[in-house]
């Protein structure tokens, strides 16, 4: 069955550090996998998505993540983090089958620090 | 314009009280649904709708109920509400295709926080 797994609940970063997003997927034979941010008080937009294709995709805010078969994994990068890049990060996969429903992590908290 | 718009934004309401949330899309998709988020359990779906006579139970539907009226148009309700069920609700859609380059991602609103005291 598919999932997904966010080990860092809160991540704390520099402005102008990098940043690497990390999520675990179990996913089936097409993977479906998607980033959303949330910024405070906002809802959720779209970050990156993979599906198929290249597997080097260029998301929103500077963003951008490789997916990586060998080791499931589809984690966004950014080279230099601005301010306002502190928000709540999920990441979900798409269902098998006919349904086409996400399963949400639980969230990875960003703060950047001055 | 939002594509999907929830109302109200903000609600506080109390114990035993009937609730209903609203959603209307203008992006044309068939399917809708309603999620739930709350800090640290990130988003659970409650129900979810594929077309106007397609009505189907997510992973936490119990004390929810929930009316497709028409294509754009998704309610929630909470018949008789709870503190439990204090949270942030949004309303999503997605394209009911998964062709070559859609990938079923979700459009959400802009969420309604509910407070149930």
């Amino acid at each position: 069955a598919q999932s997904v797994t966010q080990p860092d609940i809160h991540i704390t970063v520099s402005e102008g550090a990098s940043l690497e997003l990390r999520c675990n997927y179990s996913y089936g034979a097409t993977p479906y996998l998607f980033w959303y941010v949330q910024s405070p008080g906002q809802g959720l937009q779209l970050l990156l998505k993979y599906f198929s294709g290249d597997t080097l995709v260029q998301g929103i805010k500077g963003f951008e993540a490789e997916f990586k078969r060998s080791q499931s994994s589809f984690n966004p990068r950014k080279p230099s983090v601005h301010w306002s890049d502190a928000a709540e990060y999920f990441c979900a996969v798409g269902a098998s089958g006919s349904q086409g429903n996400l399963i949400f992590g639980k969230g990875t908290k960003l703060s950047v620090k001055p | 314009d939002a594509d999907v718009t929830q109302t109200p934004r903000n609600r506080i309401t109390k114990t035993g009280k009937r609730i209903m949330l609203e959603c209307s899309q203008t992006k044309g998709h068939d399917r809708m649904y309603w999620y739930r988020q709350d800090p640290g359990l990130g988003l659970r779906l409650i129900y979810y709708s594929f077309d106007v006579k397609d009505i189907n139970k997510g992973e936490i539907s119990d004390g929810y109920s929930v009316s497709r009226q028409a294509q754009a148009k998704f309610s929630l309700s909470l018949e008789s509400a709870i503190p439990n069920q204090t949270a942030l609700y949004f309303c999503a859609t997605s394209d009911p295709e998964r062709r070559q380059g859609n990938t079923g991602e979700l459009f959400f609103g802009e969420g309604s926080r509910l407070t149930v005291l």
